[in-house]
């Protein structure tokens, strides 16, 4: 079955302690992006990769990183979390071009 | 940027009620889906249509691309059909197929 998979789904963490957020998708796409949804704010990129190695800033990247090591998977890094960045992150991929995007079932994050 | 408006924000349905949702967007577009988030969180591909008309079941949509504007229609609507529409585009000055998704359309459906 086509899917993206984030790991984990639910996460309660504190101030400064360092969290990765996993995704992998198993459709060999070579697009991938974070977003972050807030409310009143909608859903925002955070970052993306147009393949291996190729990795861009979105619209909000401050306070994140991302590598792109494998074509399949694209893990965001919170080095040091702070509380604004509670919110709910989607991964999603796509082919190359302008292609219907998949997105991954989100991962619910809160930082105190 | 492009902008998207999607109409109504909110809309109360009772169950078997049709309706219809509209996004408008303000420049041409390579890409627009409808998606549906359920009340978990989830974001559920409905549609992928930049242009034409597709159907499943009792959605369907229809994009018309030179007017720049989609409609999301629901008909015979349940309970499940209850969360938020979202309608999001990109088009050619999007780099790494952003996105830009809509303010959402909140539906309740009441049995």
């Amino acid at each position: 079955e086509a899917q993206v998979t984030q790991n984990p789904r639910y996460l309660i963490t504190v101030t400064g302690k360092k969290l990765t957020v996993t995704c992998s998708q198993n459709m060999n796409h070579e697009y991938m992006s974070w977003y972050r949804q807030d409310p009143g704010l909608g859903l925002r990129q955070i970052y993306y990769s147009m393949n291996v190695e190729v990795t861009d800033k979105g619209d909000v990247p401050e306070g994140y990183k991302v590598s792109r090591k494998e074509k399949r998977n694209f893990p965001l890094i919170l080095e040091s979390p702070s509380p604004n960045q509670t919110s709910l992150y989607f991964c999603a991929s796509s082919a190359a071009g302008f292609y219907e995007q998949y997105f991954g079932p989100g991962t619910r994050l809160t930082v105190t | 940027g492009i902008q998207v408006e999607q109409s109504p924000p909110d809309l109360i349905l009772q169950e078997g009620a049709n309706s219809t949702l509209r996004c408008n967007f303000s420049d041409s577009v390579n890409n627009l889906q409808w998606f549906h988030q359920n009340p978990w969180g989830q974001l559920i591909n409905l549609f992928y249509i930049p242009s034409g008309t597709k159907q499943n079941g009792r959605l369907s949509a229809t994009t018309v691309a030179t007017e720049r504007y989609s409609l999301l229609y629901i008909s015979s609507s349940q309970t499940t059909d209850s969360g938020v529409y979202f309608c999001a585009v990109d088009n050619r000055w999007a780099a790494g197929n952003k996105l830009t998704f809509g303010g959402g359309t909140r539906v309740l459906v009441k049995p």
